[in-house]
C-alpha cells in the first residue's frame, strides 16, 4: 500500500515552454500533498504545500507564478513549470500523507527528471 | 525553523558488517523522525520511522534509535547486502495536527562492498 505515482517520469522541453507534472496517491486519499526538488547530489528542497481544495503554501524564494500548483482531488496534485528555462532542469519529487490517518507519514513519488533546453 | 544534520555523507562497509548512520535535530517539537532510502535516480523509499514516544523500534534488519533528551537519532543496518547500497536520509518533523513538513538531513552515501 502507499504507492504514489508520478507522471511523466521523464521531460525534455524547449525553453520557454510550461511543463506539466502529475502527482497521484494510488490506494489512499491525501489532503497534503508536497512538491520537492532536488539537484543532483542534494538533499531534497521543499518548494510548496499543496492542499486538496485550497492555495499551495510556497517556501521562501520558489516564485508561486512560475510552479503553479493544483491539488483539486484528494488523489491528485499538479505542478506546472512555466516558461521554463535551463536552469529549472531538476528533478521534481512530490509525496503524499495519507489522511485520514498517517498524517505526518509522507510516501514519496519515483521523480520526474525535466530537462530544459 | 528545524535543523538536521546527518553524517556522516559517506560510508564504505563490507558486506555481512553494520553500517550506522547518526542524525540531529534542534527543534524540541520535533516529534516524527523517519528514515528514507534513495536509490539512483528514484525517488525516497519510507524504510522506518519512529515517534517521540519511543527510544528504538527495530523492523528486520534495520532499527532506528531516539535520544530526545541529546536530540540525536541513528540508523541501524546489521548484515549489510549490496543492495544496501543508497543515499539514506534522515528528517525530522513536529506535531501540527496536520500534515506537517519534513526537515531534512544531507544524505549519506552508503556503499556495501563484496
Amino acid at each position: 500500500g502507499a504507492v504514489v505515482s508520478q507522471h511523466p517520469s521523464r521531460v525534455i522541453c524547449k525553453s520557454g515552454t510550461s511543463v506539466k507534472i502529475e502527482c497521484r496517491s494510488l490506494d489512499f486519499q491525501a489532503t497534503t500533498m508536497f512538491w520537492y526538488r532536488q539537484f543532483p547530489k542534494q538533499s531534497l528542497m521543499l518548494m510548496a504545500t499543496s492542499n486538496e481544495g485550497s492555495k499551495a503554501t510556497y517556501e521562501q524564494g520558489v516564485e508561486k507564478d512560475k510552479f503553479l500548483i493544483n491539488h483539486a482531488s484528494l488523489t491528485l496534485s499538479t505542478l506546472t513549470v512555466t516558461s521554463a528555462h535551463p536552469e529549472d532542469s531538476s528533478f521534481y519529487i512530490c509525496s503524499a500523507s495519507p489522511s485520514p490517518g498517517q498524517i505526518q507519514t509522507q510516501y514519496f513519488g519515483p521523480g520526474t527528471r525535466l530537462l530544459v533546453l | 525553523g528545524e535543523n538536521v544534520e546527518q553524517h556522516p555523507s559517506t560510508l564504505s562497509v563490507q558486506e555481512g558488517d553494520s553500517a550506522v548512520i547518526k542524525c540531529t535535530y534542534s527543534d524540541s517539537a520535533s516529534n516524527y523522525f523517519p528514515w528514507y532510502k534513495q536509490e539512483l535516480g528514484k525517488g525516497p523509499q519510507l524504510i522506518i520511522d519512529i515517534r517521540s514516544n519511543v527510544g528504538e523500534k527495530k523492523d528486520q534488519r534495520i532499527a532506528v534509535t531516539l535520544n530526545k533528551t541529546a536530540k540525536h537519532f541513528s540508523l541501524h543496518i546489521t548484515e549489510t547486502q549490496p543492495e544496501d547500497s543508497a543515499v539514506y536520509f534522515c528528517a525530522a518533523s513536529p506535531f501540527t495536527g496536520t500534515a506537517s513538513k519534513l526537515t531534512f538531513g544531507t544524505g549519506t552515501r552508503l556503499q556495501v562492498t563484496l
